[in-house]
């Protein structure tokens, strides 16, 4: 078990280009979400899996935002046409139960110039 | 919109002293409630949990909950240096929400020398 893995760790992107980012949760979890986070912010939920199938999403992600877990074991994130808004650390979490804790990932820090 | 409140503080203590943590939430139907530790760059660590009213002991961490009043709380005995992070308050609501996990913004804490 090697907890749950995200790459890359660091992006720069061009205003306007395409980003996929990937996680791998630990293998025995089969939830995962995908949460965003900005300076001085909490992490906020974007969206979540239960083995493949996304379950829910949030209100605030945009139609650019896109996500897949094919198989239920590894997820992507896709962000479409970035904006400068999109700098953030995206996070990916995993958990093994409905009300247990959850672990996270190192994060992936996008920046968009 | 459940919410998740903390002080964003600074808070700062001496080495050596208890450092008190506070956190509020919205919604009585609550189940699982968590505190995460993030070092500047990093990602949220999972420190404790607690599932049911009163104290939960982890070390030189204590967990308090008190559902009447919707309140949390995370003490740190012995306060060293390295214990300096963000501490962010997290709730998994029930009914509808797909027990996903909302956070609030974090309490900045350092333990000075």
């Amino acid at each position: 078990d090697t907890g749950v893995s995200q790459d890359p760790r660091h992006k720069i992107t061009k205003r306007g280009q395409n980003v996929t980012f990937r996680c791998d949760p630990i293998s025995e979890h089969n939830r995962l979400y995908w949460y965003r986070q900005t300076l001085g912010q909490g992490p906020e939920f974007l969206t979540y899996f239960q083995n493949e199938a996304q379950l829910e999403k949030s209100r605030l992600l945009s139609d650019r935002f896109s996500a897949e877990r094919p198989k239920g074991s590894f997820s992507t994130l896709e962000i479409q046409r970035t904006e400068q808004g999109d700098s953030a650390m995206y996070l990916c979490a995993s958990s093994l139960a409905v009300g247990y804790g959850y672990t996270f990932g190192s994060g992936t820090r996008l920046t968009v110039v | 919109q459940k919410e998740v409140e903390q002080n964003s503080g600074p808070l700062s203590v001496p080495e050596g002293a208890i450092a008190s943590l506070n956190c509020t939430y919205s919604d009585r139907v609550s189940q699982s409630f968590f505190w995460y530790r993030q070092y500047s760059g990093k990602s949220p660590e999972l420190i404790m949990s607690i599932y049911s009213n009163g104290d939960k002991e982890d070390g030189r961490f204590t967990a308090q909950l008190n559902k009447a009043s919707q309140y949390v709380s995370l003490l740190i005995r012995d306060s060293q240096p390295s214990d300096s992070a963000t501490y962010l308050c997290a709730v998994i609501y029930s009914g509808g929400s797909n027990y996903k996990l909302t956070f609030g913004k974090g309490t900045l804490l350092t333990v000075n020398p």
